[in-house]
């Protein structure tokens, strides 16, 4: 099955400072990813649309200063998430479409997320 | 706009049967999944309806009405393990995918 690697799982990290997460396609390409960010006893909001080759689409009310996406490659998308505030503390999920449709029904693939705890 | 509606909490009986509902309003319109996840895990997939109808798959089955912009997941044979949050959501065109709040399911003995 397709898998979709997250990293990292859990990063704790001071105000002010600036946190990468990985989003890695492993045994397909995906041109799409999609971004998604969670609080707790919340669900998943999307955050931004990543294109590979071109700038990300971020949905109304995303500072794309902030939450900088770069899809750089058909398997990799990171979010970098700039001057970090404990405000961004928050659950942050990627998933990816692969290029090519599989026979499946499902048809997007999650990372496993990333745990951004900001002090 | 976008809205996708389904309950708050659920609560049920191990052993029996539960239906979600979710009704949804969305700009576009393509497919609609169902999610299941656990606290502080990613989203599992359950299923994804395209046309109108019941799709079956174990105890898991899923239902569409485009024309009444409805769907409803129903899980037979209730296990203590099913205690999750059930995920509602919209694919709005190429797989922009808009997401419920989420039914947090209590199965209890």
């Amino acid at each position: 099955g397709a898998v979709v690697s997250q990293h990292p799982s859990r990063v704790i990290c001071k105000s002010g400072t600036s946190v990468k997460i990985e989003c890695r396609s492993l045994d397909f390409q995906a041109t799409t990813m999609f971004w998604y960010r969670q609080f707790p006893k919340q669900s998943l909001m999307l955050m931004a649309t990543s294109n590979e080759g071109s700038k990300a689409t971020y949905e109304q009310g995303v500072e794309k200063d902030k939450f900088l996406i770069n899809h750089a490659s058909l398997t990799l998308s990171t979010l970098t998430v700039t001057s970090a505030h404990p405000e961004d503390s928050s659950f942050y999920i990627c998933s990816a479409l692969p290029d090519t449709l599989f026979s499946t029904n499902e048809k997007l693939f999650f990372g496993s997320g990333t745990q951004l705890s900001v002090l | 706009g976008q809205n996708i509606d389904q309950p708050t909490e659920m609560t049920a009986t191990e052993g029996a049967i539960v239906q979600i509902n979710c009704t949804y309003q969305t700009s576009g319109f393509n497919g609609l999944f169902w999610y299941q996840q656990h606290a502080g895990e990613a989203p599992t997939f359950l299923s994804y309806n395209v046309l109108d109808g019941l799709e079956e798959k174990g105890r898991f089955s899923s239902f569409l009405s485009r024309s009444k912009g409805y769907s409803y997941l129903l899980l037979k044979e209730l296990q203590m393990k099913d205690s999750a949050s059930y995920l509602c959501a919209g694919n709005t065109g190429g797989f922009k995918t808009i997401f419920g709040a989420g039914t947090r399911l209590f199965v209890k003995a």
